[in-house]
């Protein structure tokens, strides 16, 4: 079966670190751009970062850019999202989603969101 | 404020046809295709429609979806209460260099 599931997620200090984990399985994890959305309490959704099947190319959301990285590690199947110098407006679920086809790894505007996690709570309070 | 723009309610009867729209330029639903993710409360959210009108397997013929220009829309026909859920557009945006979304529009049945 095809799985995507969020780790990582917890309460965190304003201008905190945390590091998010996506274990994805059953797909040849690889191949394929991957992508962290968020969704803060009662609002919509926010696209946050994505990032090539082989790693060599990653976008940010100007809203983490310099604060927020995203890497993958492909042997271990693991995606992740190593989020510093947090906000109160970093509070939100976060999802990690892929897109149905493999491959267009030069083509970010191909790495839509098919399959979703159930996605990890982060909340940034003192 | 989002980059793309849906209304935030939308509202029918049981049998009824609604529609959602989602307005935004030529950087995004202009120059790239267009998606819609419907999201129930609690859960992920789900693909709807990809690449402008393409259903996935599963969701029902009673969805469409167009584009035209730097506008779309979502169009649910013969509407059910188990319909009730947030609705959200999407597109990739050149000039940003990332994906945006729509605010979601809240469907109540």
């Amino acid at each position: 079966e095809v799985q995507l599931l969020e780790s990582g997620g917890g309460l965190v200090q304003p201008g905190g670190s945390l590091r998010l984990s996506c274990a994805a399985s059953g797909f040849t994890f690889s191949s394929y751009a991957m992508s962290w959305v968020r969704q803060a309490p009662g609002k919509g959704l926010e696209w946050v970062s994505g990032i090539s099947g082989s790693g060599g190319s990653s976008y940010h959301a100007d809203s983490v850019k310099g604060r927020f990285t995203i890497s993958r590690d492909n042997p271990k199947n693991t995606l992740y999202l190593q989020m510093n110098s947090l906000r109160a407006e970093d509070t939100a679920m976060y999802y990690c989603a892929k897109p149905p086809q493999a491959g267009y790894s030069g083509y970010p505007s191909y790495w839509y969101f098919d399959l979703w996690g159930r996605g990890t709570l982060v909340t940034v309070s003192s | 404020q989002s980059v793309l723009t849906q209304p935030p309610s939308a509202s029918g009867t049981p049998g009824q046809r609604v529609t959602i729209s989602c307005s935004g330029s030529s950087s995004n639903i202009g120059n790239n295709f267009v998606y819609w993710y419907q999201q129930l409360p609690g859960t992920a959210p789900k693909l709807l429609f990809y690449m402008n009108n393409q259903r996935p397997s599963g969701v029902p013929d009673r969805f469409s979806a167009s584009k035209s220009g730097t506008s779309a829309s979502l169009a649910i026909s013969g509407l059910r209460s188990d319909d009730e859920s947030d609705y959200y557009c999407a597109a990739w945006d050149d000039s940003l260099s990332g994906w945006v979304f729509g605010g979601g529009t809240k469907l109540t049945v």
